[in-house]
């Protein structure tokens, strides 16, 4: 199966701050996704980015399908952003998504 | 629809009981996932339904754990003879086919083995 890579694991900000969050696939795969996890833990669904660029707000993320990277960052961080990123995504046929083992945000007020 | 829905919230058994977690998707979604996650790492996939039928389940997954989606609306997922290593956090996921992206999470079932 494909492996996902997260990088980096853990990222300390202080409140204002950008960040960029990176995510590379050892394959090519569909429905590329991004995710936050909240203290809860609960996983709230941030992009479906299979390509190029997309902007909500303060976040915006970039796939580039032919390299198999993708991308997310965040502009004037909050102390609201604080929790794990998570990146998924579909390898070929398959209907689940494969995650990476995420990126830890802490942003100090 | 309020989204993805989970029961219980946590749950705490011992060594060697059955336990039974639900899960109820947004009600036009056809697609139904459950994941296990543990501290520090990504969810993993366990078993995927599309309506009734479970598709696809991960090798990983020990004959102790079983799901159903009986009437393709909610799902459960119920482990027997659960062991410490069971303990991690449950997830259910929902989507739509025929759509991309727009994964749905419910809250998870946070499982404690003792």
């Amino acid at each position: 199966g494909i492996q996902v890579e997260q990088s980096p694991p853990d990222l300390i900000l202080q409140e204002g701050a950008n960040s960029t969050l990176r995510c590379n696939f050892s394959d090519s795969v569909n429905n590329l996704q991004w995710f936050h996890q909240n203290p809860w833990g609960q996983l709230i669904n941030l992009f479906y980015i299979p390509s190029g660029t997309k902007q909500n707000g303060r976040l915006s993320a970039t796939t580039v399908a032919t390299e198999r990277y993708s991308l997310l960052y965040i502009s004037s961080s909050q102390t609201t952003d604080s929790g794990v990123y998570f990146c998924g995504g579909q390898e070929g046929s398959a209907r689940q998504l494969t995650f990476g083992s995420g990126t830890q945000l802490t942003v100090l007020p | 629809d309020t989204g993805v829905s989970q029961n219980p919230r946590h749950k705490i058994t011992k060594r060697g009981q059955n336990v039974t977690f639900r899960c109820d998707p947004i009600s036009e979604h056809n697609r139904l996932y459950w994941y296990r996650q543990t501290l520090g790492q990504g969810p993993e996939f366990l078993t995927y339904f599309q309506n009734e039928a479970q598709l696809e389940k991960s090798r990983l997954l020990s004959d102790r754990f079983s799901a159903e989606r009986p009437k393709g609306s909610f799902s459960t997922l119920e482990i027997q003879r659960t062991e410490q290593g069971d303990s991690a956090m449950y997830l259910c996921a929902s989507s739509l086919s025929g759509t991309s992206g727009g994964w749905f999470f419910g809250p998870g079932t946070r499982l404690t083995v003792l």
